[in-house]
């Protein structure tokens, strides 16, 4: 299989960082996404590792371990917005770009 | 710039009625198209994808059935719902295996 492992949840304080793993199945791996999916809303587009190491995007970063089949996006000074569903998901070769996805991690920001 | 439609936004049907869900892409052309179906409280599950007109590949068998008539446009539909189509549907657009990008959603209830 290809079972893709992040935690349910998670909470955190407004102001700090925090991190949220993901743990994949390393043979065929292609990429790993990140995507953000507010309650009710569609998943919009966050980061895409396929090299291994740290993408830093403004507040938001992902990191790549393909050896480990690990990934995690960390989220610095967190704000009340920054509470949702962050999603991990993976391509595997040959797969034409489907998506594999974790159940993803509900993430609270409490002020 | 790209955006990618779905409508309707919200559907409330009857057990046994028939559905079509459409979805359509402007400002690229040959896109891979994407249906996935999202249980409340779930991850997002693929339903079909298509990586050029006519051509369909169906992820989970099932009483739901894609179509792909032009270059940006995706159509899911069933002659017959059941309870469990109930969840909310998006459809999703990327250039090869790059990222997907997500349309706004259509919210099914089948009562």
């Amino acid at each position: 299989g290809q079972n893709i492992d992040q935690p349910t949840e998670m909470t955190a304080t407004e102001g700090a960082i925090v991190q949220i793993n993901c743990t994949y199945q390393t043979s065929g791996f292609n990429g790993l996404f990140w995507y953000q999916q507010h309650a009710g809303e569609a998943p919009t587009f966050l980061s895409y590792n396929v090299l291994d190491g740290l993408e830093e995007k403004g507040r938001f970063s992902s990191f790549l371990s393909r050896s480990k089949g690990y990934s995690y996006l960390l989220l610095k000074e967190l704000q009340m917005k920054d509470s949702a569903s962050y999603l991990c998901a993976v391509t595997y070769s040959g797969n034409t770009g489907k998506l594999i996805f974790g159940q993803g991690t509900t993430l609270q920001v409490k002020p | 710039s790209q955006t990618i439609h779905q409508w309707p936004a919200t559907l409330v049907q009857p057990v046994g009625s028939p559905l079509s869900l459409e979805c359509t892409v402007e400002g690229t052309s040959n896109p891979n198209l994407y249906w996935y179906r999202q249980a409340a409280g779930r991850g997002l599950q693929l339903l079909f994808y298509s990586v050029g007109i006519g051509q369909i590949s169906s992820e989970v068998p099932q009483n739901l059935s894609a179509s792909r008539p032009q270059d940006r446009q995706f159509i899911l539909s069933s002659k017959k719902l059941l309870l469990s189509d109930s969840g909310f549907y998006l459809c999703a657009w990327s250039r090869g295996t790059s990222e997907q990008y997500f349309g706004p959603g259509t919210r099914l209830t089948v009562t």
